[in-house]
């Protein structure tokens, strides 16, 4: 079974600082995906940034950053120069062979200005 | 292009009675996923299609539940009869099949509540 692990419940960081949001995982499958999804309180699922479990790079998206390491099994998300905008739910998530989903318990970000 | 539409946004029910949540899927999607939200079991999967097909429906949580893709651009999820425990965020995801990553799209959701 899959298991993905968001340790960190919440997190306050400065405005135009950076932050790193934790996540573990679990899988004996060697071919999976690793996704981070934003929910602000406005309560949407957003879609932020992947890492294929082959690519070679680190994912990255504009802010968003994903610094993968596979013998960790962690696939941790670093947001860069944080917004107010940022203040949000963030959700680690893992797809194995199938399409299925599973998400980790989440991480509140609350940016201070 | 519009996204991931789902219907209706709040639902307030009396135990007992039916529910039927609404989802029209980005158009060109050929997976659609319905999940559940709740604050003691977070983020879950309660059954996915493809090609309006059900391939895994091991998430819902019992027979009370049941979940329909007549066509391509509509999924409907019923509960009958509705319990207070039922009360969550019900979400509406849809993908395509092929290229990277697999990105679902989510819909806004709908909250239910059940009295």
């Amino acid at each position: 079974a899959q298991k993905i692990t968001q340790t960190q419940p919440g997190m306050f960081v400065q405005e135009k600082e950076a932050v790193t949001l934790d996540c573990t995982y679990d899988t004996s499958d060697p071919s999976y995906g690793l996704f981070w999804y934003k929910q602000p309180s406005s309560g949407e699922m957003i879609f932020l940034i992947y890492q294929g479990s082959y690519d070679q790079q680190n994912a990255t998206e504009g802010r968003y950053s994903l610094n993968f390491q596979k013998a960790r099994k962690s696939a941790n998300l670093v947001i860069s120069a944080s917004q107010l905008g940022d203040s949000a739910m963030y959700f680690c998530a893992m797809r194995v062979y199938d399409y299925k989903l599973s998400f980790g318990a989440g991480t509140t970000v609350t940016v201070r200005a | 292009d519009a996204g991931v539409i789902q219907s209706p946004r709040h639902e307030v029910t009396e135990m007992g009675q039916e529910v039927t949540l609404r989802c029209k899927p980005i158009s060109g999607h050929d997976y659609l996923f319905w999940y559940r939200q709740t604050m003691m079991r977070g983020l879950e999967l309660l059954i996915y299609f493809n090609n309006n097909v059900p391939i895994d429906d091991s998430g819902m949580p019992e027979d009370r539940f049941s979940a329909k893709m007549p066509n391509a651009s509509f999924s409907t999820l019923k509960i009958q009869p509705s319990e207070p425990r039922d009360s969550a965020v019900y979400f509406c995801a849809s993908s395509t099949g092929g290229g990277k990553p697999y990105e679902q799209y989510f819909g806004p959701g709908t909250r239910l509540t059940v009295t």
